[in-house]
């Protein structure tokens, strides 16, 4: 089974508002990351977080991190048509250092 | 600098045939990992090679191997195809284990 369940399932917003996606997560690990994915494309690296970081920042992008709630969340602000496209949080495992990935987020960003 | 390269991008194999998919990684990546995606079961990790040891392994059967050469390019074979393999299967390739994956644009497999 997946580690990572993500909340909502699926977003749709108006250009220009912001946007949040939430992630919980089962074991403990190293770090956090998310991907953001075009219409069945690859996926692309958008930020990282360790263990150890409680927020960090990439452009309009935030992250936050709660390791005691096994729990994170992604802030786009100001959001694009071009934002449009599924989010999904990864954890690295812990010792495993196997990357495994949430169920995803499906975020429609209107015109 | 190029970035990771799978062939081919679609394929469409018969029931019980065998198929080999195959990533190029990004130039100093040592780590290559590959990844079932479909629509009802999402991102399954498959495996992970580094420096041509398979480091991780995900919870699929037999039928899914896997190796990695010198050159850090790796290769998935998945034998006696089943109509529940049809999938998009994605390589990523990293410097390092667990962090930062580049993911290639994937193969498209359709089994019939």
């Amino acid at each position: 089974s997946q580690q990572g369940e993500e909340d909502p399932q699926a977003l749709s917003i108006q250009e220009g508002e912001n946007a949040t996606m939430n992630c919980s997560y089962k074991t403990s690990i190293n770090n956090l990351q998310w991907y953001r994915q075009n219409s069945g494309r690859g996926l692309v690296h958008l930020i990282l977080i360790r263990s150890n970081e409680r927020e960090k920042h990439s452009g309009r992008l935030r992250v936050t991190l709660d390791t005691s709630k096994k729990s994170s969340s992604l802030l786009i602000t100001a959001s694009r048509a071009a934002d449009t496209a599924s989010y999904f949080c990864a954890t690295d495992g812990g010792a495993t250092n196997k990357l495994i990935f949430g169920t995803g987020t499906l975020l429609a960003v209107q015109p | 600098k190029a970035g990771v390269t799978q062939t081919p991008r679609y394929l469409i194999k018969t029931r019980g045939q065998q198929v080999t998919l195959s990533c190029s990684p990004i130039s100093g990546h040592r780590s290559v990992s590959w990844y079932q995606q479909t629509p009802g079961q999402g991102l399954q990790f498959l495996f992970e090679y580094f420096s041509e040891t398979q480091r991780n392994k995900g919870n699929f059967p037999g039928r899914f191997s896997g190796r990695q050469f010198s050159n850090s390019r790796s290769e998935m074979n998945v034998s006696t195809l089943e109509l529940g393999d049809s999938a998009l299967y994605l390589c990523a390739s990293s410097l390092r284990m667990g962090e930062g994956y580049t993911f290639g644009s994937g193969t498209r497999l359709t089994v019939v």
